[in-house]
């Protein structure tokens, strides 16, 4: 168990429809990360959290949203579902701060938009 | 053009085998090279990681990374069935210069044979 824990584990929905990913950071890290890994593709960076404020975004779609709370945990919300939206999607957590920014991974929501 | 390019795989080597796996860059700003593991589409999971140039060794496992040439390697000798895994260098600056998020290489997936 890395500490970083995700919800739900899998996920199987329709076009069109709109999905919450759930991300709770190891304790004691205040930032949260979130990437997208397809069959195709490598780990795509979305956006990162640093204690509640939007600190960088990536390659995130516009039907893609993101935010973290007060208690730090962070929800990715998936909007409009296309097949193509089909991955797993990482969160992951990091102390932040000067230094090699090492990231740890939770298990993975895998989502499969049919 | 990506940022981190990684020799694509994949890898099959017998047991025992010196591995090597290598990653370039074109983003000067980069300080900081990580190594990533990944088991079959789990959340991967931290190797090692150096700072600027030169190397590290962690057991088996070597880091080696030359900023002159924008080039890292992670060597793995005697490598073993355990070690099948997909591969994940990652890069990432200072704190404050990249806000801290990590770009990835696309992975290289390697297979040790009895």
């Amino acid at each position: 168990d890395s500490g970083v824990t995700q919800t739900p584990k899998h996920l199987i929905t329709a076009t069109g429809q709109r999905v919450t990913l759930r991300c709770s950071p190891r304790s004691g890290d205040l930032s949260v990360y979130w990437y997208q890994q397809s069959l195709d593709q490598g780990l795509q960076f979305l956006i990162q959290y640093y204690n509640g404020e939007e600190r960088a975004k990536g390659n995130i779609l516009e039907r893609f949203s993101a935010q973290q709370f007060p208690d730090l945990h962070s929800e990715l919300n998936l909007s409009s579902l296309e097949l193509g939206d089909s991955a797993l999607y990482f969160c992951a957590s990091s102390v932040a701060g000067v230094g090699a920014n090492v990231l740890t991974f939770g298990a993975g929501s895998r989502l499969t938009v049919l | 053009q990506k940022e981190v390019e990684q020799d694509p795989g994949p890898l099959s080597v017998p047991e025992g085998a010196i591995v090597s796996l290598n990653c370039t860059y074109s983003n000067s700003a980069f300080q900081y090279f990580m190594w990533y593991r990944q088991y079959s589409r789990k959340g991967p999971e931290l190797l090692m990681y150096t700072y600027s140039s030169g190397n590290k060794e962690d057991g088996r496992f070597t880091a080696q990374v030359d900023k002159s040439s924008k080039y890292i390697s992670l060597f793995i000798r005697d490598s073993q069935p355990s070690d099948s895994a997909t591969y994940l260098c990652a890069m990432s600056g200072l704190y404050n210069t990249n806000a801290g998020k990590s770009t990835f290489g696309d992975g290289t997936t390697l297979t040790v044979k009895p």
